[in-house]
């Protein structure tokens, strides 16, 4: 079993919709998550960090499940600009060996 | 932020041969990480370059392969050497400025190894 794991996709998404998918984690000792944004030939950037308690950033919400081990990430009223590829990132202890999953392609159709 | 840039953005190489890149961070960092992504997959960490340190390698890279300097804390080099086609992916640097888990990308070099 890899140790995060993401549905490659991609989601073919009507504009103004919302979005939501999963990525689930093996290590139940993980300490932190995120969520990185790849768009096509560029590097990743942070998009968003998740808290246990959730977080939100404007159309963006990300939450946790500890006891299922999975993250989620839920785009509302999307945008063609939110086309990328959407990367899962788990830290599973306090090193710097983040584990990084393969990633969500994310299309936004007009 | 930090503003990185990797040098060659992309290079065609013979198999046998050699490649440099660099990574020029625009304000010194303690720690810079040396990724490997190739399509369609996950990025893989070979290496933690601390400056006046030798290199911290994953499992499964090694120094002979993959040998990395980093003279001050702003700039850093991997060499891929005796490259295979096996090599070919996109290389990316990248360092954590505002805390140790969130990392700021290079723009990558793509490397393609005939």
């Amino acid at each position: 079993r890899k140790e995060v794991e993401q549905d490659p996709g991609p989601f073919n998404v009507p504009e103004g919709a919302t979005v939501a998918f999963n990525c689930t984690y093996s290590n139940s000792a993980s300490q932190s998550f995120f969520w990185y944004r790849q768009d096509c030939r560029k590097e990743p950037k942070l998009l968003m960090s998740v808290y246990s308690s959730g977080n939100e950033d404007g159309r963006f919400t990300a939450q946790l499940n500890r006891a299922s081990q999975y993250i989620s990430l839920l785009i509302r009223d999307s945008k063609l600009s939110d086309s990328a590829t959407y990367l899962c990132v788990v830290n599973p202890d306090s090193n710097y060996q983040l584990i990084w999953g393969a990633g969500t392609k994310l299309i936004i159709k007009p | 932020s930090a503003v990185i840039s990797q040098k060659p953005s992309r290079d065609i190489c013979q198999r046998g041969t050699s490649l440099t890149i660099q990574c020029q961070v625009d304000s010194q960092v303690t720690m810079m990480f040396w990724y490997r992504q190739q399509p369609g997959q996950s990025l893989t960490l070979i290496a933690t370059a601390n400056q006046g340190s030798e290199a911290t390698y994953e499992s499964g890279f090694v120094i002979d392969k993959f040998p990395i300097s980093r003279p001050n804390l702003t700039f850093s080099t991997l060499t891929v050497s005796n490259m295979s086609p096996e090599d070919s992916s996109i290389y990316l640097c990248s360092v954590d400025r505002d805390s140790r888990e969130t990392q700021y990308f290079g723009p990558g070099t793509r490397l393609l190894v005939l």
